[in-house]
């Protein structure tokens, strides 16, 4: 059973456009992780939201970390393609162990 | 910057034949893990090890032994290769506090193990 759901498992998008890739759980969180991963790589941090409702940005993206700590977005503005990849969200829980999404596979074309 | 050194990067073993996972960390890192990640499922944790000289399983560690051989190393076994261990296997890093801390994992580039 995925602790973790992401939403859509894969979105194709022009470059230019907007995205937003989401990450919901029943559980609560103390902590959530997103992470890209490149095709022959391991995954890559790009960000760590610890507090309800916080909202963080990494130039053209943007992280928010739900109210109640048992979801979160990832919203990309105006897309590139060096944005095209496997995103994954992993939330600590209570118990202290990470738990990973399955990912959502992000293509951008030109 | 090696960070995270992981091999082979590639095998293929038949059923029943068994090998061993090298992984290796320059970070002077505390914690290492090993993860599988296969379509659809995301990454699963097989075994972690929080700090020199201990280690615990994870969510799917049957089929698997881990050996932390010094603060650099750890190192992953599969006895008798099974055909349902073909994955892509991960080996993490982090710094301290294992599971505690909001540390960010450093991950190897993988190893793509078939198993016929």
């Amino acid at each position: 059973t995925q602790l973790l759901e992401q939403s859509p498992q894969f979105l194709s998008i022009q470059e230019g456009e907007n995205l937003t890739v989401y990450c919901n759980s029943s559980s609560v969180f103390s902590s959530l992780q997103w992470y890209r991963q490149e095709p022959g790589e391991g995954p890559v941090l790009l960000v760590t939201v610890v507090t309800g409702g916080e909202v963080k940005k990494l130039k053209r993206l943007t992280f928010q970390f739900g109210d109640a700590r048992k979801d979160s977005s990832l919203h990309i503005t105006a897309a590139q393609t060096g944005d095209t990849g496997l995103y994954l969200c992993a939330g600590r829980g209570p118990w202290g162990k990470l738990q990973f999404g399955a990912g959502t596979q992000v293509v951008v074309t030109p | 910057n090696a960070g995270v050194t992981q091999t082979p990067k590639f095998q293929v073993l038949k059923t029943g034949q068994s090998m061993t996972l090298q992984c290796a960390q320059d970070m002077n890192h505390n914690s290492m893990y090993w993860y599988r990640q296969d379509p659809g499922m995301g990454l699963r944790l097989i075994y972690y090890s929080a700090s020199e000289g201990t280690t615990d399983k994870g969510e799917v560690p049957n089929g698997y032994n881990v050996s932390r051989l010094n603060k650099r190393e750890f190192s992953l076994r599969l006895e008798s290769a099974a055909p349902s261990q073909t994955s892509v296997y991960f080996c993490a890093s982090s710094t301290t506090g294992g599971w505690i801390s909001n540390q960010p994992q450093h991950f190897g580039d993988g190893t793509r193990l078939s198993i016929l």
